[in-house]
C-alpha cells in the first residue's frame, strides 16, 4: 500500500534559482496539505486543497511561493526565486474526507530543502 | 480557534524507565485529538487518536493516551521506553465543528540514554 510519495528527497540550490517540490497522495484521498518544518518556527501549516480546489492559502508566506494540484494524484509546490531563509524540511501529506474531524493525515517523507 | 501546548522541548529517560509526554489543548467543546511520532528523516506517523468513548486510547509501539477533559490534557505514556522510540512527538488537535483541519503542537524531541 503505497503511501504519500514526495520528490525530490533533498534539493540544494542556489540563491535565486527556482524550486519545484512533488507530491503524489495516497489514491483516494481527498484532502492534501503542504507543511513546512522549521526549528525556528516548528510545523507549519502553507497551503490545503480539497478535490484538487486549493481551499486555504493563508500560511504561503510570500508571493514567492505557488502550490498546484493539476489532478487528484499530482501536487507541486514551487518557489520562485528561492531565498536561503526557505531553507526546511517540506512536507506533503494527504487524508481521506476529514468527516467529523477523525481522520489522520498521513506524511510523506519530506523534501530537504537548502538554499545557498 | 484551537491551540496546542506540548510544555516539554526535550525529554530524556533511559531505556526501560515509564514515560510520559504532555499535551495541554484549548478548545471549547470536545476535541479531536491526535499523537504522532517522527522520526529521523521520515515524516509523522499515527501513534493514536481520540474520539470520544473511552477516554484511555491504545496505540501502536506500546504507546497509550488519556483524555482527561477537566484538565484539558490528551498526555502520552509508554511503560518502559526503548532506545527505538527516540523521535520527535507531536500532539494535534482538531476542532469538532470546524474546518477538520488539525493544529499541531511544537513537539517533543524524545532521548533515550541506554
Amino acid at each position: 500500500d503505497a503511501g504519500v510519495i514526495q520528490s525530490p528527497r533533498h534539493e540544494v540550490t542556489e540563491m535565486g534559482q527556482e524550486v519545484t517540490l512533488r507530491c503524489k497522495p495516497i489514491s483516494g484521498h481527498d484532502y492534501l496539505f503542504w507543511y513546512r518544518q522549521t526549528m525556528m518556527r516548528g510545523l507549519e501549516l502553507l497551503i490545503y486543497f480539497n478535490n484538487n480546489v486549493p481551499i486555504d492559502d493563508s500560511g504561503m508566506p510570500e508571493d514567492r511561493f505557488s502550490a498546484k494540484m493539476p489532478n487528484a494524484s499530482f501536487s507541486t509546490l514551487k518557489i520562485q526565486p528561492s531565498e536561503p531563509r526557505d531553507s526546511a524540511v517540506y512536507f506533503c501529506a494527504s487524508s481521506p474526507s476529514p468527516g467529523q474531524g477523525n481522520q489522520p493525515q498521513h506524511f510523506g517523507d519530506g523534501t530537504r530543502l537548502s538554499i545557498l | 480557534a484551537q491551540s496546542v501546548t506540548q510544555p516539554d522541548i526535550h525529554i530524556t529517560v533511559s531505556e526501560g524507565a515509564s514515560l510520559e509526554l504532555r499535551c495541554n489543548y484549548s478548545y471549547g467543546a470536545t476535541p479531536y485529538l491526535f499523537w504522532y511520532v517522527q522520526s529521523p528523516g521520515q515524516g509523522l506517523q499515527l501513534l493514536l487518536k481520540y474520539f470520544s468513548g473511552d477516554t484511555l486510547v491504545q496505540g501502536i509501539k506500546g504507546f497509550e493516551a488519556e483524555f482527561k477533559r477537566s484538565q484539558s490534557s490528551f498526555n502520552l505514556r509508554k511503560p518502559s521506553v526503548h532506545w527505538s522510540d527516540a523521535a520527535e512527538y507531536f500532539c494535534a488537535v482538531v476542532a469538532s465543528g470546524g474546518s477538520y483541519i488539525p493544529t499541531f503542537g511544537r513537539g517533543t524531541s524524545l532521548i533515550v540514554h541506554p
